[in-house]
């Protein structure tokens, strides 16, 4: 069984702040990391695919890195804004099965 | 592209009954997954097609679950003699591995809970 932990579980912040959060998982037989934004009543939505030790993505004011000979990978918001204000989920796959394991997820809660 | 749809959106049913969830994926995509999600936790993998091939089934689900994809299109997952357990958000995603890795795009999922 694979682990794949997410921290903090929450978060909350006030707008404006910038915030991280990590993602770990096994740091063998990596294939590709998931970044993906759940908000409350939607579909979770894909924000990243990092497959590349040293990866770094950015959309907008959300970044990500990725380390995947210790296993980890952050997450980044700088200036958080009450719509950024979700479950954060990260997804390890170790194959090109397809098949992904999910983090418990963070969740942000932005306050005006 | 009207994106991944699920139905129904949710299902309130008597622990005994039996339950089917359909899934239909985005068109152009040949993989197709479904999780399970409960409250505080992540999606829990249960199980995954390409195209109308069943590749794999996690071992945490019990013979009364099943899944079909006949047509290698949409998908149903079907719960037979519901236990007060199942109750939880059901999501399905799907996927194309024609564009090397690609993420998963979910459904809105279909909320079933046993009375």
């Amino acid at each position: 069984i694979l682990n794949v932990e997410q921290s903090p579980q929450s978060l909350h912040v006030q707008e404006g702040d910038s915030t991280n959060f990590t993602c770990s998982f096994p740091s063998s037989n990596f294939y590709a990391l998931h970044w993906y934004r759940w908000e409350t009543a939607k579909s979770p939505e894909a924000l990243f695919v990092m497959t590349l030790n040293g990866d770094e993505k950015k959309k907008g004011r959300i970044s990500a890195t990725l380390n995947t000979k210790e296993g980890y990978s952050y997450l980044y918001i700088k200036g958080s804004q009450p719509e950024d204000s979700a479950t954060y989920l990260c997804a390890f796959s170790d194959t090109n099965a397809g098949k992904s394991t999910f983090g418990d997820g963070t969740t942000l809660t932005v306050k005006p | 592209d009207t994106g991944v749809s699920q139905d129904p959106r949710h299902k309130i049913t008597k622990r005994g009954q039996n339950v089917t969830f359909r899934c239909d994926p985005i068109s152009e995509h040949n993989r197709l997954y479904w999780y399970r999600q409960t409250l505080g936790q992540g999606p829990e993998f249960l199980t995954y097609f390409q195209n109308e091939a069943q590749l794999e089934k996690s071992r945490l689900l019990s013979d009364r679950f099943s899944a079909e994809r006949p047509k290698g299109s949409f998908s149903t997952l079907e719960i037979q003699r519901t236990e007060q357990g199942d109750s939880a958000m059901y999501l399905c995603a799907s996927s194309s591995t024609r564009k090397g890795n690609q993420p998963q795009h979910f459904g809105d999922g279909t909320r079933l809970s046993i009375l």
